[in-house]
């Protein structure tokens, strides 16, 4: 049973344009999450994270948006880079500091420049 | 500072062999956690352990063990590997302090079961 899901597998986006990444999940217990990126042949790499206490938190070009009734959470990257090209987690724990992270399946963005 | 280090990055073991893989957390990370990478599957928690201890345990069979040093670098092991086995094997550190939460991951080690 997937606890958290990345339903769209692959995303294009042309450089320059807002990339949306969604997830939801479905364990009520969850209450802090994160997402990482990852690109071939490295391990995955923190990219932000919110608490459910909060509805959005904002690093730079990243915003992370969730949306607790609906169990849903969105990542928007604005203006989207080249370099953005790579596979996006998202993660869920029950509670901050937990190392236990059920991640998703991810999802491969590709930016078009 | 030095990353996570994993060890080996690659190998190709046979059916029935057993393997030992290596993690060298980043210094004064206490945590260590392993994660399995299968396509469609994500990432799945194996374990994790915090001064020598295993503290969290995920949904994988007894032939999927590991352990902690006193220096907080960690091994696991696979015994009995089966094909489905084959994954990228990643371990990740954390400090326990930190303001976000993250763990810092390995780039992994890739086996191969035959």
């Amino acid at each position: 049973d997937q606890q958290v899901k990345q339903n769209s597998p692959s995303l294009s986006v042309q450089e320059g344009r807002i990339s949306i990444l969604n997830c939801d999940y479905t364990n009520s217990m969850f209450d802090y999450f994160l997402w990482y990126k990852k690109y071939p042949a490295e391990g995955p790499t923190f990219l932000i994270s919110i608490s459910s206490i909060k509805d959005k938190n904002e690093d730079g070009r990243f915003t992370v948006f969730l949306n607790k009734s609906a169990k849903h959470l969105s990542l928007h990257i604005v203006p989207s880079q080249p370099g953005d090209s790579a596979v996006y987690f998202c993660a869920a724990s029950d509670n901050f500091g937990n190392e236990k992270l059920t991640f998703g399946t991810g999802t491969r963005l590709t930016i078009i420049p | 500072k030095a990353g996570v280090t994993q060890t080996p990055r690659y190998l190709i073991k046979t059916r029935g062999q057993q393997v030992t893989l290596s993690c060298s957390p980043i210094s004064g990370h206490r945590s260590v956690s392993w994660y399995q990478q299968t396509p469609g599957q994500g990432l799945q928690f194996l374990f994790e352990y915090f001064s020598e201890t295993q503290r969290n345990k995920g949904n994988f069979p007894g032939r999927f063990s590991g352990r902690q040093f006193s220096n907080s670098r960690s091994e696991m092991n696979v015994s009995t590997l089966e094909l489905g086995d084959s994954a990228l094997y990643l371990c990740a550190s954390s400090s326990q302090g930190g303001d976000t939460g993250e763990l810092f991951f390995g780039e992994g080690s890739r086996l191969t079961v035959l």
